[in-house]
């Protein structure tokens, strides 16, 4: 699976936009992009995937240009409580057992 | 109700010693995971089992063992603890809809089991 590169922290305040790039160069057909939060003591939670161009839903957007080659998730507004640590993945569907490989992740600490 | 539940939460054991964790899903999920989380927070798999059946099994040691008695839980039992076991473990489930492609592939994770080996 395609080698993921975002970030290993970021600063932000609350109510201003967050957008984490992530790069994923050797991106295969089959793959799709996901984004995972994890917050401290917590398992991480499944926030938003897509294909390509635009996904957006109450968490956050995704965006994905025509090449693929990286995302960007944008977390609109962020406030105390969206410090967590970020993780971009791809992931080829699989009918069971999809082996997801979690890289370091982005922190992504929100100040007052 | 919490979808996947781990048993303990907080474990501190002497070197050598053998101890389980367990996990249970209520989600009605095929497919279970156990993950590793080191210091330096970086999740692995371990295992991974489809309808009680072992389908992921990664380069862990011998001595962790899973067990799935039904497709609702999935067991970690760790023999002859070492220091370099101490983690955070967690489990996950998933399921493929029965409808078909498109679906997301998303993993439900429990809330972790910290292993502290002395």
């Amino acid at each position: 699976l395609a080698k993921t590169t975002q970030p290993i922290s970021m600063d932000s305040y609350e109510g201003q936009e967050v957008n984490i790039t992530c790069s994923h160069n050797n991106i295969a057909t089959n793959d799709y992009i996901t984004w995972y939060q994890q917050f401290p003591s917590q398992g991480p939670r499944f926030i938003i995937q897509g294909y390509k161009t635009k996904v957006t839903n109450e968490v956050a957007s995704l965006f994905i240009p025509a090449d693929r080659k990286s995302s960007t998730l944008s977390l609109p507004r962020v406030s105390l409580s969206d410090t967590a640590v970020y993780y971009c993945l791809v992931v080829r569907i699989k009918a069971a057992g999809n082996k997801l490989t979690f890289g370091g992740g982005t922190r992504v600490l929100v100040k007052p | 109700d919490t979808a996947v539940s781990q048993t303990p939460k907080y474990l501190v054991t002497q070197m050598g010693n053998d101890k389980s964790i367990k996990c249970e899903q209520n989600l009605g999920h095929d497919t279970m995971y156990w993950y590793k989380q080191d210091s330096k927070k970086f999740l692995k798999i371990m295992f991974s089992y489809n309808n009680k059946e072992l389908i992921i099994n990664e380069t862990v040691p011998n001595r962790f063992s899973p067990k799935s008695p039904d497709k609702a839980h999935l067991n970690l039992h760790i023999n002859s603890l070492e220091l370099g076991d101490s983690a955070v473990y967690f489990c996950a489930s998933s399921q493929v809809p029965s409808g078909g492609p498109p679906w997301t592939g998303e993993l439900f994770f429990g809330e972790g089991s910290r292993l502290t080996v002395l």
